[in-house]
């Protein structure tokens, strides 16, 4: 079965610092792996997705996430991190193929939290 | 222009009571999601439609109800609210997805439901 489990609940650096979010999975075939990011009040958005094309994928606002098979991990970095990135992010697996639809394994959200 | 609404954004009523949240999308898109997001940020998928034809039902109460009377709305009917229905519903949206083949999902902004 596909799963995704996120190392930390919350992370917190500060101004101009890496970012580092881990992200393992666990899936008995290529997986399709993605990271949602909410910010307070608002709905997800999609920050990167891997789809079984380049191991290291880029996303929005300076994220990447690299893919590592035999880690099986999916950890999104930022070299620098900004006070607007403080939101939950979600880890994201997509689920086995079932009556022509997929559906979505969330996480359970690492918390950032960015200060000045 | 709001791709992906939801109303009404809070919504505190009392337990035993019966209440709707409502969804659109403008995006044109085939298939829409009702989520629930718990306390801990967990979360989970409810109900999946393409083109107004229930597809994904995860395991829900019967007091849960999607209706879809069009494929730009689905909308959450939820009877004889109980406490634990307390929670974030989400609503997403994309175009048709299965297989091999991933379409982002965009998400509404969230419904907070509160039941006393």
């Amino acid at each position: 079965a596909q799963s995704v489990t996120q190392l930390d609940s919350h992370v917190s650096v500060s101004e101009g610092t890496p970012v580092l979010l881990r992200c393992n999975y666990s899936s008995s075939y290529s997986p399709s792996l993605f990271w949602y990011v909410q910010h307070p009040n608002k709905g997800l958005q999609l920050l990167l997705k891997y789809t079984s094309a380049a191991t290291l994928v880029k996303g929005i606002n300076g994220f990447e996430a690299e893919f590592k098979k035999s880690e099986t991990s999916f950890h999104l970095t930022k070299p620098s991190a900004h006070m607007s990135d403080a939101a939950e992010y979600f880890c994201v697996v997509r689920g086995p193929y079932s009556g022509g639809y997929n559906k979505l394994i969330f996480g359970a959200g690492t918390r950032l939290a960015v200060h000045p | 222009d709001t791709a992906v609404s939801q109303t009404p954004k809070y919504l505190v009523t009392q337990m035993g009571n019966d209440k709707s949240i409502k969804c659109e999308q403008n995006l044109g898109h085939d298939t829409m999601y009702w989520y629930k997001q718990d306390s801990k940020k967990f979360l989970k998928i409810m109900f999946s439609y393409n083109n107004k034809e229930l597809i994904i039902n995860e395991t829900v109460p019967n007091r849960f109800s999607p209706k879809s009377p069009d494929k730009a709305h689905l909308n959450l009917h939820i009877n004889s609210l109980e406490l634990g229905d307390s929670a974030v519903y989400f609503c997403a949206s994309s175009q048709a997805q299965g297989g091999s083949s991933y379409n982002e999902q965009f998400f509404g902004p969230g419904t907070r439901l509160t039941v006393l």
